[in-house]
């Protein structure tokens, strides 16, 4: 069975600063990784979609990594931002049905002004 | 193009009551799936519906039950509830191919008392 896990579980930043998260995942058979923010009470909000074929994916701020051999992906946030504060969470969908997505339990980040 | 629709948005519940959540998709992704999330259990994966048929089904007691209509429209239904289904139940659309994105909605919050 696929199990994502996400490192660290919380994290606290001062304004502008370069950070990381880490996502892991236990079976290297994926189709896609995808990032999604989560504000408090609120759905989810989709960030980056990786295709197993591919190595990286950026957008704005945003890079994403994958590495599908070690089961890693990575989620890099350039100049963080207050606005940036929410949880963020990684998932993976698998071979025998690419619409169901195993989900890490997400880093909660929290950019200080 | 208007996003993932869930209703209602809240909901409170007493135990042993059934309650039924309703989903609307992007216009024209066809593949509905539905997710638990917990503080306790993070996101899990409860089914996936296309084309009215669920293609997969998470490990949840059959209490839990969906249906997809021809619009691509989704309703989840749980029976005899239980305190422990408090929870937010959210759906996500996609095209339904094995390289495009799920997109959720805002969630229904479930209260059980």
């Amino acid at each position: 069975k696929q199990e994502v896990t996400q490192i660290p579980a919380a994290l606290s930043v001062p304004e502008g600063e370069n950070l990381v998260l880490n996502c892991s995942f236990t079976d290297s058979a994926i189709y896609n990784l995808q990032w999604f923010r989560q504000d408090p009470g609120k759905g989810l909000t989709s960030l980056l979609l990786i295709q197993s074929s591919q190595r990286e994916q950026t957008s704005g701020r945003l890079n994403a990594s994958l590495d599908k051999s070690s089961g890693r992906s990575t989620l890099y946030i350039a100049a963080s931002q207050p606005g940036d504060s929410a949880t963020y969470l990684c998932a993976v969908n698998v071979p025998d049905n690419f619409n169901k997505f195993y989900f890490g339990s997400g880093t909660k980040l929290n950019v200080k002004p | 193009k208007a996003g993932v629709t869930q209703t209602p948005r809240y909901l409170i519940k007493t135990r042993g009551q059934q309650v039924t959540l309703s989903c609307s998709p992007i216009s024209g992704h066809r593949s509905v799936s539905w997710y638990q999330q917990t503080p306790g259990q993070g996101l899990q994966f409860l089914f996936e519906y296309f084309s009215e048929t669920q293609r997969n089904k998470g490990n949840f007691p059959g209490r839990f039950s969906g249906r997809q209509f021809s619009n691509s429209r989704s309703e989840m239904n749980v029976s005899t509830l239980e305190l422990g289904d408090s929870a937010l139940y959210l759906c996500a659309s996609s095209l339904s191919l094995a390289t495009n994105e799920q997109y959720f909605g805002p969630g229904t919050r479930l209260t059980v008392t």
